[in-house]
């Protein structure tokens, strides 16, 4: 069963950076692209990116310059980092197996990380 | 980036309805178009791949129909636990992007 667990801080302040993981079980990364989402309520569900297991990655061009994905093989995991954040920025993200030509067919439960002082 | 309109925003059915949900692209995307299923406090789930592929253990009520720039979701049948809030996706390159929600509730 494949499983997928997001962790990270809850709670960043403004212009630092937000950081998060995703625990994979039941599946190697390897093989697969795997992508974080952020979903708010007044932009609705957001591709932020994806990173295939040998580090090849896409971001949303909207982001594009402050978003870095990376992956670690060893740890079956993958994170996202976040640079300059703002109160735009709070959301509730996702970890998902998929890439941006794909469906995202395994979801995380979802990490609420906001964005305040 | 291609844009993802879905109407209606809300829809107000009863259990045993049928109903339908449409989602427009800003562009043909010829036939790759998901659907999820999302409830409150959990993430989205797939239901329908390449516009009218049912994924594996969603039931036979629903059906997806469409091509190149305007697609249809349709529940037959409405059972209780397909109150929530539906959502297509575009894959047909990047960005992937979603549409607003259609917000299935109980009238």
């Amino acid at each position: 069963q494949v499983r997928l667990q997001e962790s990270g801080a809850g709670l960043v302040k403004p212009s630092e950076t937000l950081s998060l993981t995703c625990l994979v079980s039941g599946v190697s990364i390897r093989g697969y692209y795997w992508s974080w989402i952020r979903q708010t309520p007044g932009k609705g569900l957001e591709w932020l990116g994806h990173i295939y297991y040998n580090g090849k990655t896409d971001y949303n061009p909207s982001l594009k310059s402050r978003v870095t994905l990376s992956a670690d093989t060893s740890k079956n995991q993958f994170s996202l980092r976040l640079n300059s954040v703002t109160a735009a920025d709070t959301a509730v993200y996702f970890c998902a197996q998929g890439g941006y030509d794909s469906t995202f067919n395994y979801w995380g439960q979802g990490a609420l990380v906001a964005v305040s002082s | 980036d291609i844009q993802l309109t879905q109407s209606p925003s809300t829809l107000s059915a009863s259990v045993g309805d049928r109903v339908t949900i449409t989602c427009r692209a800003s562009q043909s995307i010829t036939t790759w178009l998901a659907w999820y299923q999302q409830k409150p406090g959990k993430a989205p789930q797939l239901v329908m791949y390449k516009a009218s592929n049912l994924e594996s253990g969603v039931p036979s009520r629903f059906s997806g129909s469409g091509s190149g720039t305007e697609f249809t979701l349709t529940i037959s049948n409405l059972q209780p636990e397909d109150y929530a809030t539906y959502y297509c996706q575009q894959y047909d390159g990047s960005p992937s992007t979603f549409g607003q929600g259609t917000k299935l509730e109980i009238k």
